[in-house]
């Protein structure tokens, strides 16, 4: 698959742990934030989103945590497969309109059998 | 499989050079998004076209150009190439103009440039 960074920081867990994901966003006025998964050798695959008008948002699995005041947001992956293992971004919206989408430098999730 | 399409897989060219990256969006989707994915700058937007017309533009450098055919079909052009131009281009269709939940984005294979 194609190298998507080969200094990314990398998270460890054992299958069936849960994970934690961690992002320091730049833009006190974002309002909008979108956790992306890429799987060596594919494009970016939206997972879950959140508005600045919540803290916590939950899908299937995944739920992410929105903390304005130090600007800081989570993914956390509960029972963590090993088709979670992936280059996770998350991404804020850096205008007005929302579509300049600003995105972290990843995390490489690593599921050990 | 996403359903985007973009051609070619990968690309290898000189500096100086200009290339033409192809983009055929899911049936339906209305909205063509370019990315640039360097292993120095990350994950970058370059820009946005919704039925036609540039919606939202990013990082996208004056060498660079886009464009949204009426059949919906993308194509991003890259003119004097240099080295630091490598990198994985992708590009992603929506239905809306606006990506959200409701209107989640689906990104194609990429293309792989390089720079010589």
């Amino acid at each position: 698959g194609e190298s998507v960074g080969l200094h990314l920081p990398t998270l460890s867990v054992q299958e069936g742990d849960n994970s934690i994901i961690n992002c320091a966003y730049s833009n006190s006025a974002s309002d909008y934030f979108i956790w992306y998964k890429q799987e060596s050798g594919k494009g970016p695959q939206f997972i879950i989103d959140i508005r600045s008008n919540m803290d916590k948002r939950q899908g299937q699995r995944v739920t992410v945590l929105l903390n304005k005041t130090v600007k800081h947001l989570s993914l956390q992956i509960a029972a963590t497969q090993p088709g979670d293992s992936a280059v996770y971004f998350c991404a804020e919206n850096g205008d007005n309109y929302g579509q300049n989408f600003v995105f972290g430098p990843g995390t490489r999730l690593s599921v050990l059998p | 499989d996403s359903g985007v399409t973009q051609t070619p897989k990968h690309l290898i060219t000189a500096t100086g050079q200009r290339v033409t990256l192809r983009c055929s969006p899911r049936s339906g989707d209305l909205s063509v998004y370019w990315y640039q994915q360097s292993l120095d700058q990350g994950l970058q937007f370059l820009i946005q076209y919704y039925n036609g017309e540039e919606r939202a533009k990013g990082n996208i450098l004056e060498r660079f150009s886009a464009q949204q055919f009426p059949d919906l079909h993308s194509e991003l052009n890259l003119s004097s190439l240099e080295l630091g131009d490598s990198a994985l281009y992708f590009c992603a269709s929506s239905v809306g103009g606006r990506v959200s939940s409701y209107n989640e984005q689906f990104f194609g294979p990429g293309t792989r440039l390089t720079v010589l």
